[in-house]
């Protein structure tokens, strides 16, 4: 079972940069699934989830700026990312949230999104 | 939103035990979670529901929940568990999901 976080990389202040986390061996659309991030120096933060029956909940730093979503045919998860800032800048990881759970039992390796000033 | 605090660091010689705690006010109404990140690398559940295991995970690590702490404490610590531990809980109100500040976990 494998979580493949990707798009991160370096973008301007006020950009846009989509973040795309391929899964196997589950369906995305089975299960709840979340963004969470790292900043550098700092601890875990969540950012956004979205439910299986398609609701969707953004930490207050980032709603309005970021949207995830997922595309049931690729098997994939994405997170919209608008507007960045320079706290925007962490790594990022999809997880996957323990069956009917509220916490997350399979991790993604992580993707860098650096955002410059 | 709900807080939950964590101390920075514990320290702990290998084959002893390490008692992590988190904070929070009726902590024990909420189901705690505790994830392991080692330098670098993902995080791993290694506790859910206050007291369950993944499976994987060694017996070595077990948890509790009363009043306003939460505890992970790890059994014959070894080096390899050596890493940043987090607490976390789901915040119905809000429907968030809250991480505290996390423990560095050194092994002397």
């Amino acid at each position: 079972v494998q979580l493949v976080a990707s798009g991160g990389g370096l973008v301007q202040r006020g950009g846009s940069l989509r973040l795309s986390c391929s899964v196997s061996e589950f369906t995305v659309s089975g299960y709840f699934m979340s963004w969470v991030r790292l900043p550098p120096g700092k601890g875990l933060e969540w950012v956004a989830v979205l439910y299986s029956g398609g609701d969707t909940y953004y930490a207050d730093p980032v709603k309005g700026r970021f949207t995830i979503s997922r595309d049931s045919s690729r098997n994939t998860l994405s997170l919209q990312m608008n507007s960045l800032r320079h706290e925007d800048t962490a790594v990022y990881y999809c997880a996957r949230h323990v069956l009917r759970g509220n916490t997350f039992d399979l991790w993604g390796q992580g993707t860098l999104v650096t955002v410059s000033s | 939103s709900y807080v939950l605090t964590q101390p920075p660091s514990v320290s702990v010689a290998p084959g002893q035990t390490a008692t992590l705690t988190c904070g929070g006010d009726n902590i024990e109404s909420h189901s705690v979670h505790w994830h392991q990140q080692r330098s670098g690398q993902a995080p791993v559940l290694v506790v859910y529901d206050d007291t369950d295991r993944p499976s994987g995970i060694p017996e070595r690590f077990s948890g509790s929940n009363s009043g306003n702490t939460a505890t992970l404490t790890i059994s014959r610590v070894e080096a390899g568990d050596e890493a940043d531990y987090y607490c976390q809980v789901w915040d119905s109100i809000n429907d968030h999901f809250v991480f505290g500040p996390g423990t560095k976990v050194t092994v002397l």
